[in-house]
C-alpha cells in the first residue's frame, strides 16, 4: 500500500521569506512524486513531479521540491513567498511498481502568506 | 489545452435521488480518472479508464456508483439512491498515455450536496 503524510495542517510565512511545505511518503519500491495546489472551489493544479535523476525538481511559479530517498521525503520549497501563493497544497505518490495509475494524496497543507 | 471540463459545478439533491456527472477530458488524453474529495481531506481515487476500458476500481466505489466512458472521450459518473455520506467534491482528471508518471490534470470538480 502507498501513503503520504503531510505533518502540518497549516504553514504561515511572511511575504518575501522562504517557504517549505513538508511531505513524507511510503511505497513499495521507487516512487513517482507530485505536488498539486488547490485554490478555493477549484480543482487541483499540477506544480511539479519527481520521476528519477536530479533530486531537486523545479516546477511552476518558482516552486521546487527536494527528493530525499533515505528520509522518504519530498518537501516543497520556494525561495521567496508571495501572498498569491496562499492556497492548499497536496503531495501525492504513485509506486513505480504495483502503484497502478492511482494517485495517493496527503491530507493537504494550507499555506498562508502574509504581508 | 482547453483543460478538463466538468458539469455541473454544483448539484443539490434529496437523499435517495440519482445523480449523474459529466467529465470532458483534455482532447489528446486517453486516460481518465475519477476522485472524490471530502472536506479537510485529499482526493481519494475512485476509478480509471484507458480509452473506453475501465481498468481499475476502488473499493470505495460501491454498487450504487457506476462510471462509463462509452466512446473513449467524455465520461459520466452516476450515483444511485444517494446517501448523506455521498456529499463531496467529485473530481475528474485526465492524462496522456504512457508511464504512470504522466501528470494528471484535474477539472474544477462537481460539488454534490445531499439534503
Amino acid at each position: 500500500a502507498q501513503s503520504v503524510a503531510q505533518p502540518e495542517d497549516q504553514v504561515n510565512v511572511a511575504e518575501g521569506n522562504p517557504l517549505t511545505v513538508k511531505c513524507t511518503y511510503s511505497v513499495s519500491g521507487n516512487p513517482y512524486l507530485f505536488w498539486y495546489v488547490q485554490y478555493p472551489n477549484r480543482g487541483l493544479q499540477f506544480l511539479l513531479k519527481y520521476i528519477t535523476g536530479d533530486n531537486l525538481v523545479k516546477g511552476s511559479y518558482g516552486f521546487e521540491a527536494e527528493f530525499n530517498k533515505s528520509q522518504t521525503s519530498f518537501h516543497l520549497k520556494k525561495p521567496s513567498a508571495l501572498v498569491s501563493d496562499s492556497a492548499l497544497y497536496f503531495c501525492a505518490v504513485i509506486g513505480v511498481t504495483g502503484g497502478g495509475n492511482k494517485l495517493t494524496f496527503g491530507t493537504g497543507t494550507q499555506l498562508k502568506v502574509e504581508l | 489545452d482547453t483543460g478538463v471540463s466538468q458539469d455541473p459545478r454544483h448539484k443539490i439533491t434529496k437523499r435517495g435521488q440519482n445523480v449523474t456527472f459529466r467529465c470532458d477530458p483534455i482532447s489528446e488524453h486517453n486516460r481518465l480518472y475519477w476522485y472524490r474529495q471530502t472536506l479537510g481531506q485529499g482526493p481519494e481515487f475512485l476509478t480509471y479508464f484507458q480509452n473506453e476500458a475501465q481498468l481499475e476500481k476502488s473499493r470505495l466505489l460501491s454498487d450504487r456508483f457506476s462510471a462509463e466512458r462509452p466512446k473513449g472521450s467524455f465520461s459520466t459518473l452516476e450515483i444511485q439512491r444517494t446517501e448523506q455520506g455521498d456529499s463531496a467534491m467529485y473530481l475528474c482528471a485526465s492524462s496522456r498515455e504512457g508511464n504512470s508518471n504522466q501528470p494528471q490534470h484535474f477539472g474544477d470538480g462537481t460539488r454534490l450536496s445531499i439534503l
